[in-house]
């Protein structure tokens, strides 16, 4: 099954802690994104990825950081710095900036 | 200032009865308009996606129309069934390089 695959689904983190959302593609797609969605607001973009080895920041990066070693892959570590991390995270990928994207089922956040 | 802006922000309807929803947007350079489906707790999965030279397009009961000169969008649902219960996202595409911008969608529930 071709498809973008977030784990996991539900995540908790301590206050103070980093926490790592994973995020892999197999549809050979170049680029990938990472969203936050807060309840009653529009996704606002973290960071996104064109090509292996090169990320670019979002308008909400700050607090968060990625790697993009493989094509496939583009984990997101949330980080101690991301005051308000709890939020409904969505990756998503695309052959191409301006094609269609596609999203994975999302991951929750909570700061217990 | 790039906005996408949706409405009504929330929509009740009964099953079998139509309804259509608002998209405006203030893009430039515009690139392509999309709607997606979002259920609850999932990602969004693409209806329609529409360049600046196409007016309608359909996806079964859905028919999203643009027009470019009032930078307008509707979609259309036909026939609705409880399973269209969701958020429904207008979502612009900025430029050549695809930087997208959404809207903070319109949730419909359709009720029996």
């Amino acid at each position: 099954d071709g498809g973008i695959t977030q784990s996991p689904k539900y995540l908790f983190r301590k206050e103070g802690q980093n926490v790592t959302l994973s995020c892999e593609q197999n549809l050979n797609h170049d680029a990938m994104y990472w969203y936050r969605q807060d309840p009653g607001q529009g996704l606002r973009l973290i960071y996104y990825s064109q090509i292996v080895n090169d990320f670019q920041k979002g308008d909400i990066a700050e607090g968060y950081s990625v790697s993009r070693e493989k094509k496939e892959s583009f984990p997101l570590t949330v980080t101690s710095a991301q005051k308000n991390p709890t939020a409904f995270y969505l990756c998503a990928s695309s052959i191409y900036g301006y094609t269609e994207a596609f999203f994975g089922q999302g991951t929750r956040l909570t700061v217990v | 200032k790039n906005q996408v802006e949706q409405s009504p922000q929330s929509l009740i309807i009964l099953e079998g009865k139509n309804c259509t929803l608002q998209c405006n947007y203030t893009v430039s350079p515009f690139s392509n308009l999309r709607w997606y489906k979002q259920d609850t707790g999932r990602g969004p999965v693409s209806l329609t996606i529409m360049t600046f030279s196409e007016n309608t397009k359909s996806n079964g009961r859905y028919t999203a129309t643009l027009d470019a000169d009032t930078k307008q969008s509707s979609l259309h649902i036909t026939a609705s069934q409880l399973s269209d219960s969701a958020s429904y996202i207008c979502v612009v595409s900025v430029g050549s390089q695809g930087n997208l911008i959404f809207g903070k969608g319109t949730k419909l529930s359709v009720k029996p």
